[in-house]
């Protein structure tokens, strides 16, 4: 079945830590969003691409970087520079109407700092 | 700067009431608004409304756009516990969704 797979599902991470969240996508997707989301919050866009090599920054890019290497992967890389970066994640794709018809999303990954 | 703001934040009644969420938006570019019902992990898609489809209708649940105020509503009938999510309204713009912040809806029994 196609869909959009992040893991972990939960992640810990040390003060000054930096730690990586994955998302891969079997959709045959052009575009790659990743959003973060705090309890009783929206979604917030953190990066977006939409292709290969290229990506964009969202409203809060800052303490976050990604990369866009092959088209199914797009991994979120969560710095020490980030000051609070416990928060709920989400991985999500769109095909070529762009954000037109919706997203996939993936199932999260919770990420706390302990 | 793409806005979308949703209204109430939280809301909680009892089973069986008619509840209505709220969506207004200032984006450039729009092209969809939809509306998603999060439990507890990856959003789900309940409606998708453009210009040329301002009304959507499925089982208890029922939406519309109004494009002249900017502005959409999310109306549940007869509410089930199971309706209890957070539901967020996102508008498609040039290249993204934009969210809102959500409106956390408890259903008590």
């Amino acid at each position: 079945d196609g869909g959009i797979t992040q893991s972990p599902k939960y992640l810990f991470r040390k003060e000054g830590q930096n730690v990586t969240l994955s998302c891969e996508q079997n959709l045959n997707h052009d575009a790659m969003y990743w959003y973060r989301q705090d309890p009783g919050q929206g979604l917030r866009l953190i990066y977006y691409s939409q292709i290969v090599n290229d990506f964009q920054k969202g409203d809060i890019a800052e303490g976050y970087s990604v990369s866009r290497e092959k088209k199914e992967s797009f991994p979120l890389t969560v710095t020490s520079a980030q000051k609070n970066p416990t928060a709920f994640y989400l991985c999500a794709s769109t095909g070529p109407t762009g954000g037109l018809y919706g997203y996939t999303f993936g199932s999260g990954t919770r990420l706390t700092v302990v | 700067e793409d806005k979308v703001v949703q209204s109430p934040l939280s809301l909680v009644v009892h089973e069986g009431d008619t509840v209505t969420l709220n969506c207004s938006y200032e984006v450039t570019n729009f092209r969809s608004l939809l509306w998603y019902k999060q439990e507890k992990k990856a959003p789900t898609f309940l409606f998708m409304l453009t210009s040329s489809g301002i009304e959507k209708k499925s089982g208890r649940l029922s939406s519309i756009l109004d494009k002249k105020e900017l502005s959409s509503i999310l109306n549940i009938t007869a509410t089930q516990t199971g309706d209890s999510a957070i539901y967020l309204c996102a508008v498609g713009g040039a290249q993204k969704l934009v969210f809102g912040q959500g409106t956390r809806l408890t259903i008590n029994p």
